[in-house]
């Protein structure tokens, strides 16, 4: 069975640009999460979708946003990009919205601003 | 000062040593624990996973929750050069759906 596929894989955009990550979850799973991977802060939650609704939102400035569509896929936005939102972004589905933590995580999105 | 705590290391060890890798955290509302292993370049793969407080083991692998001093170690035994990862603790509270709190993660290098 096909993982959580991620896309793009890699990507460099500049200062005050926006970025737009895909993340497609595993079949059947309708939950999707999303984090942030830096050196200094490791893995931190940005937020958590379930049915096309936002169920959890980390402590991140509105700039971060996402969404989540009705075949389960979901996207997150970063706009006017500062140089600290460089990380890896990493997706995470699992079926449901519970609170055994055992999320099934992409390969990742790797963003660097300029 | 971060909710969990995790040494970064690196810590090496030859193979077929037992390692030892810990977090201590600070809030006491956690309630689920998990080991995530995570390979160069690649996401994060859940380990173990552990409610409340206890061991629990699985092959090589042993998880032990302390509630009463907010600290989660995980044992490896018979350790092997294909463990070498970056090892991230995560817990979460009763409700808190799939927001986990990660620590930074300590690597490890399993030598021959």
């Amino acid at each position: 069975k096909a993982g959580v596929t991620q896309t793009p894989r890699y990507l460099i955009k500049t200062r005050g640009q926006q970025v737009t990550l895909s993340c497609s979850p595993i079949s059947g799973h309708r939950s999707v999460s999303w984090y942030q991977q830096t050196p200094g802060q490791g893995l931190q939650f940005l937020f958590e979708y379930f049915s096309e609704t936002q169920r959890n939102k980390g402590n991140f400035p509105g700039r971060f946003s996402g969404r989540q569509f009705s075949n389960s896929r979901s996207e997150m936005n970063v706009s006017t990009l500062e140089l600290g939102d460089s990380a890896l972004y990493l997706c995470a589905s699992t079926y449901l919205a519970g609170d055994t933590g055992e999320l099934f995580f992409g390969e990742g999105s790797r963003l660097t601003v300029l | 000062q971060k909710e969990v705590e995790q040494d970064p290391g690196p810590l090496s060890v030859p193979e077929g040593a037992i390692v030892s890798l810990n977090c201590t955290y600070s809030n006491s509302a956690f309630q689920y624990f998990m080991w995530y292993r995570q390979y160069s370049r690649k996401g994060p793969e859940l380990l173990m996973y552990t409610y409340s407080s206890g061991n629990k083991e699985d092959g090589r692998f042993t998880a032990q929750v302390d509630k009463s001093s907010k600290y989660i170690s995980l044992f490896i035994r018979d350790s092997q050069p294909s463990d070498s990862a970056t090892y991230l603790c995560a817990m979460t509270v009763t409700g808190g759906g799939n927001k986990l709190t990660f620590g930074t993660g300590t690597q490890l290098k399993v030598e021959l």
